[in-house]
């Protein structure tokens, strides 16, 4: 099974600033990789696929790259509805597999 | 409009069954792969296994095969999770969610609302 990682845990954030959030894959999963967002009481949102293509409808501040077991998810300018946890899922080898959760939170 | 509508919160003691559903519309159902993610209290998401309504195709994975079962009634546009006994440990928050179109292993891209069971003495 491939162990994804996520990190940091929690980023504290300002609004306005970046965010950066990372996440390891324990072998390489290609580009076969989703993000997504979830803030507490609701679903999980589509966010990235292919590693770096955005969901339908997500904001241009959102960006995905990496490939292989490195990968990053940007938020450029974070707004005030961009509080939330973020989660990477591998879609390369069964079974599929989700990271931990970053949990970006106002500083 | 795509979407997935997911029955709603359940309240059961341990040892008892469960079938929790997951009805979509708006698309295909017999065309697209669809599955059921975990959320534990305080944890992080964890996918269960995905089911082709199709022909019924499953793959599960390994923390959850003989755990629960996944099936879908495509006559009625309906997949459900079930357990024969459930334990504490179960109590969750459990999505379903659509594998985008096209794809046997894809990204969840339409989630249900999720169903929240608890199981407790």
């Amino acid at each position: 099974e491939i162990v994804m990682t996520q990190s940091p845990a929690t980023l504290s954030v300002s609004p306005g600033e970046r965010a950066t959030l990372s996440c390891r894959a324990s072998q390489s999963v290609s580009s076969n990789l989703a993000w997504y967002q979830q803030k507490p009481g609701q679903a999980p949102r589509f966010l990235i696929y292919g590693a770096s293509t955005r969901a339908t409808g997500i904001p241009a501040r959102f960006s995905g790259s990496g490939s292989g077991t490195e990968f990053t998810l940007t938020i450029s300018s974070l707004q005030s509805e961009d509080f939330a946890a973020y989660y990477c899922q591998q879609y390369n080898n069964w079974p599929l597999t989700f990271g931990g959760g970053t949990k970006v939170e106002i500083k | 409009e795509v979407q997935l509508v997911q029955s709603g919160a359940e309240v059961k003691e341990p040892g008892q069954s469960l079938k929790i559903s997951c009805q979509a519309s708006g698309y295909s159902f017999t065309n697209c792969w669809i599955g059921w993610v975990r959320l534990m209290p305080g944890k992080g998401l964890e996918w269960m296994g995905i089911i082709y309504p199709g022909d019924s195709d499953t793959r599960y994975s390994p923390s959850f095969q003989g755990q629960v079962t996944i099936s879908a009634d495509k006559s009625i546009g309906t997949a459900y999770l079930q357990w024969s006994s459930l334990k504490a440990s179960d109590t969750a928050m459990y999505y379903c969610a659509r594998v985008v179109e096209g794809a046997q292993r894809g990204a969840f891209d339409i989630w249900g609302q999720g169903t929240m069971v608890t199981v407790s003495s």
